[in-house]
């Protein structure tokens, strides 16, 4: 099955730096790369996703860029604030034959952390 | 806002117990999910449903976990008997797409301490 890995597992960075979280996948045959923000004791909610026929998106201070060659989907986080302190999830949708699901594999999470 | 909603919020049982979990997605989502997820982790699918059908419950332990969705609306998973390992954040989940991608709208999950 699909193995999708986060790095770093924690991320400090200051108040309006910007953050970076990588995402690696294994299946080639995934297609869709969203990514989930759950702060502490609440749901997680979707914040931005992509599709393999596109290589990046925007979406006001987040974005996310995608290398299929290389497998891997990325996080951009611009002009960070304290808001943004969370777990972030990376998902890939493998390709699994004969469901037409969205069948999700998620990553562990990565905490950011915004130092005001 | 219509939104996703789990009961109980919190559960604890102590083991060889059994525990259910109830789920209410949102109307007119076909697609509903139980999730998994165990403090410091991301969410493992236990089972999928597309309207009362179960599509995918390769990850969940049959021998003690069981989920249905009945009239294709809302959910119970239940857990019984239930062991210390199974102590977790349940995450119910729904989508209106069918065509392998699409957003899930999870609800406030339910958490289970067993003892």
């Amino acid at each position: 099955g699909e193995n999708v890995e986060q790095h770093p597992s924690t991320l400090s960075v200051q108040e309006g730096d910007s953050a970076v979280i990588k995402c690696t996948y294994s299946d080639s045959a995934s297609n869709y790369f969203p990514w989930y923000k759950q702060e502490l004791g609440k749901r997680p909610q979707l914040i931005i996703d992509i599709r393999s026929n596109v290589g990046e998106k925007k979406d006001q201070r987040i974005a996310v860029t995608l290398n299929k060659t290389a497998k891997h989907f990325s996080l951009h986080i611009t002009e960070t604030q304290p808001e943004d302190s969370a777990v972030y999830f990376c998902a890939a949708s493998p390709r699994v034959m004969g469901y037409g699901n969205n069948r999700l594999a998620f990553g562990k999470g990565n905490q950011v952390v915004v130092i005001p | 806002e219509a939104e996703v909603a789990q009961s109980p919020r919190y559960k604890i049982t102590e083991k060889s117990q059994a525990v259910a979990f109830w789920c209410d997605p949102i109307s007119g989502h076909a697609t509903l999910y139980w999730y998994r997820q165990i403090l410091g982790q991301g969410p493992e699918l236990l089972v999928q449903f597309q309207d009362e059908s179960v599509v995918d419950d390769s990850q969940l332990p049959k021998d003690r976990f069981s989920a249905e969705r009945l009239k294709g609306v809302d959910s119970t998973l239940k857990i019984q008997p239930a062991e210390l390992g199974d102590s977790a954040m349940y995450l119910c989940a729904s989508s209106s797409g069918t065509s392998g991608t699409g957003e899930l709208f999870f609800g406030e999950g339910s958490r289970l301490t067993v003892l």
